[in-house]
């Protein structure tokens, strides 16, 4: 069965630096796809970026890059240049090739941007 | 705005009632995923269905259920609530069945007194 791991329950960091958070995964499968999300306060999920089990580069959003070490079964987000609207829960979370293709979510990181 | 729709936003229900919450998912979607997302249990997934059809089964109590539309359209009917059924409930929305293009809806929070 796929897991998701994040274990920074909560994470603070000051405004304009950068902040990485953690997350590994645990699958059987050799495709997948692994996906972080943000949710503000105000609840909603915000997709924020994608990361296929088959892709050579990290991917890149804007801000946001991931740094995947498939080896490791890693799938870390960081986040350049953080800002005050940063501040949320994210969630990594993962999708196994197959008839199902349900996401898998971890437990959250809380992070906190600070002046 | 996501273009996933869901109604009401909010609910509040005493012990013992049922409710059902609705989904309008992104223009052109085929399937549609409902998340539960509790306090003490994270975010779980509940069912899926693909134009139709009921696709995967998660953590899905029997007294719930649900249902996609011919217009495509879904509903979670959530019946004998508990306290412990309070939640965030999110219903999400693709293209395909095995797409990574998932886009959720803003929820709808149901508060069981």
């Amino acid at each position: 069965a796929q897991k998701i791991t994040q274990t920074q329950p909560g994470m603070f960091v000051q405004e304009k630096e950068a902040v990485t958070l953690d997350c590994t995964y645990d699958t059987s499968d050799q495709s997948y796809g692994l996906f972080w999300y943000k949710q503000p306060s105000s609840g909603e999920m915000i997709f924020l970026i994608y990361q296929g089990s088959y892709d050579e580069q990290n991917a890149t959003e804007g801000r946001y890059s991931l740094n995947f070490q498939k080896a490791r079964k890693s799938a870390n987000l960081v986040i350049s240049a953080s800002q005050l609207g940063d501040s949320a829960m994210y969630f990594c979370a993962m999708r196994e090739a197959g008839t199902a293709s349900k996401l898998t979510f971890g437990t959250g990181t809380r992070l906190q941007v600070t002046l | 705005d996501s273009g996933v729709t869901q109604t009401p936003k909010h609910l509040i229900t005493a012990t013992g009632q049922r409710v059902t919450l609705r989904c309008s998912p992104r223009s052109g979607d085929l399937s549609v995923y409902w998340y539960q997302q509790s306090l003490d249990q994270g975010l779980q997934f509940l069912i899926q269905y693909y134009n139709g059809e009921e696709r995967a089964k998660g953590n899905i109590l029997e007294r719930f259920s649900a249902q996609q539309f011919p217009d495509l359209h879904s509903e979670l009917n959530l019946s004998s609530l508990e306290l412990g059924d309070s939640a965030l409930y999110f219903c999400a929305s693709s293209v395909t069945d095995s797409s990574y293009g998932y886009t959720f809806g803003s929820g709808t929070r149901l508060t069981v007194v």
